[in-house]
């Protein structure tokens, strides 16, 4: 069975520009959720899905951030436009409905210039 | 403000010793407490979850109490071996409602040595 995946690893972009991030969860997990880790600091949760519907999206840091999650499978987190602080590891997570254990994606590394 | 602080920050120690790490929690309101296990470049791995009725929990040659009057967590590794070199990061559940929320410490960068 596949596990999370991330895509892409890595970005570098400069100030300004916008960056999309995609996750695709384990199959048939109906839960998504997205985290950042920035630099030296602890990870921090940004949003939840439940299918295609946000659950919970109380850690989103400002409106320059938008998720997305059509048809309740991958989901993007988009970033418009990228600014110097969000810089950082973005983590995609998802579990069944009633798990109590979230899959983590490898990560996407952010660098923002 | 719901906080996870973790000590040590960082330990070297030599294969087949054994070591402890510590999770020092303020969560409310409290659903269970996660350890998780991070490989350089990977996303963090479950080791164990305990809710507040469990003190212990083991995953192979790792173990986990809960002292959820003291609101303390401590991980402890047995005959580490170089594969347990990663980050080890403290997370705990708070269950607000209709959502769950993780609160993760900044973890315990673990590196075993010849």
């Amino acid at each position: 069975e596949a596990g999370v995946t991330q895509f892409p690893s890595h970005s570098v972009i400069e100030k300004g520009q916008t960056v999309t991030l995609r996750c695709d969860p384990i199959s048939g997990h109906d839960n998504l959720y997205w985290y950042r880790r920035v630099m030296g600091k602890e990870i921090k949760f940004l949003l939840h899905f439940v299918k295609e519907s946000k659950q919970d999206e109380s850690g989103m840091p400002n409106n320059r951030f938008l998720a997305e999650r059509t048809g309740g499978t991958y989901s993007t987190l988009k970033v418009q436009p990228a600014e110097l602080e969000d810089s950082g590891v973005y983590f995609c997570a998802s579990s069944p409905t009633g798990g109590a254990w979230q899959y983590f994606g490898p990560g996407t590394r952010l660098t923002v210039t | 403000k719901n906080q996870v602080e973790q000590s040590p920050q960082s330990l070297i120690i030599l294969e087949g010793k054994n070591c402890t790490l510590q999770c020092n929690y303020t969560v409310s309101p409290f659903s269970n407490l996660r350890w998780y296990k991070q490989d350089t470049g990977r996303g963090p791995v479950s080791l164990t979850i305990m809710t507040f009725s469990e003190n212990t929990k083991s995953n192979g040659r790792y173990t986990a109490t809960l002292d959820a009057d003291t609101k303390q967590s401590s991980l402890h590794i047995t005959a580490s071996q170089l594969s347990d070199s990663a980050s080890y990061i403290c997370v705990v559940s708070a269950s607000t409602g209709t959502a769950s929320k993780l609160t993760f410490g900044t973890g315990t960068r673990l590196q075993v040595t010849l």
